[in-house]
């Protein structure tokens, strides 16, 4: 069964503007992860928040975790072209990442 | 930094011929994962391997599915008899150095695209 679900399935924003995108889960889970994903390439880890944290901060990156609620955010701000990639929530499972199926994120300069 | 390193980068089958894909993962890792990704689609997990065991395989990871460390750095997957569903992407990762533990958090390696005609 899929474990992370993320939305929207794809986001256009520009350069400059916010991006946030929702991840939600099913299971109880150890922590949460966020990878980007640039076109035909492997995944690259991008923030760790853990099941008993609420809020986390890496340069433009925040990432919220609910687990009342079984949901994360990933918000990127400021965005650059550069940032154009497909993001991806994945839950530590029992020592597995489970990732759900990607939000796609274009910033148009 | 410390990489995974996958061959090859992409490789065409004829349905029902053997393919095996390698990984060099990050050295001295005693666990590696690989993952798949069929196009546009969510990132699935297929088999974990931990010192030279199978430790947890999925649904998808049938019996025409293996893995091996033929030697001591590298790890292949090998598909027995492909069909056109195998075609995908397909990532190893290895677990990142510098988190504390209990966080599985993966190096991935660029991926091999697998073609199924």
């Amino acid at each position: 069964s899929q474990q992370g679900e993320e939305d929207p399935q794809a986001l256009s924003i520009q350069e400059g503007e916010n991006a946030t995108m929702n991840c939600s889960y099913k299971t109880s889970i150890n922590n949460l992860q966020w990878y980007r994903q640039n076109s035909g390439r492997g995944l690259v880890h991008l923030i760790l928040i853990r099941s008993n944290e609420r809020e986390k901060h890496s340069g433009r990156l925040r990432v919220t975790l609910d687990t009342s609620k079984k949901s994360s955010s990933l918000l990127i701000t400021a965005s650059r072209a550069a940032d154009t990639a497909s993001y991806f929530c994945a839950t530590d499972v029992i020592g597995k990442l489970q990732f759900g199926a990607g939000t796609q994120v274009v910033v148009t300069p | 930094e410390p990489e995974v390193t996958q061959t090859p980068s992409h490789q065409v089958t004829q349905m029902g011929q053997e393919v095996i894909l390698r990984c060099v993962p990050i050295s001295n890792h005693l666990y590696f994962y690989w993952y798949r990704q069929i196009l546009g689609q969510k990132v699935e997990f297929l088999v974990s391997f931990y010192n030279n065991e199978i430790s947890e395989k999925s649904e998808i990871f049938d019996d025409q599915f293996s893995v091996e460390r033929p030697d001591g750095s590298n790890f292949t997957l090998k598909i027995r008899s492909t069909k056109l569903e195998d075609s995908a992407m397909y990532f190893c990762a290895s677990p990142t150095r510098g988190f504390r533990s209990g966080a599985n958090v993966l190096t991935f390696g660029a991926g091999s695209r697998l073609t199924v005609l």
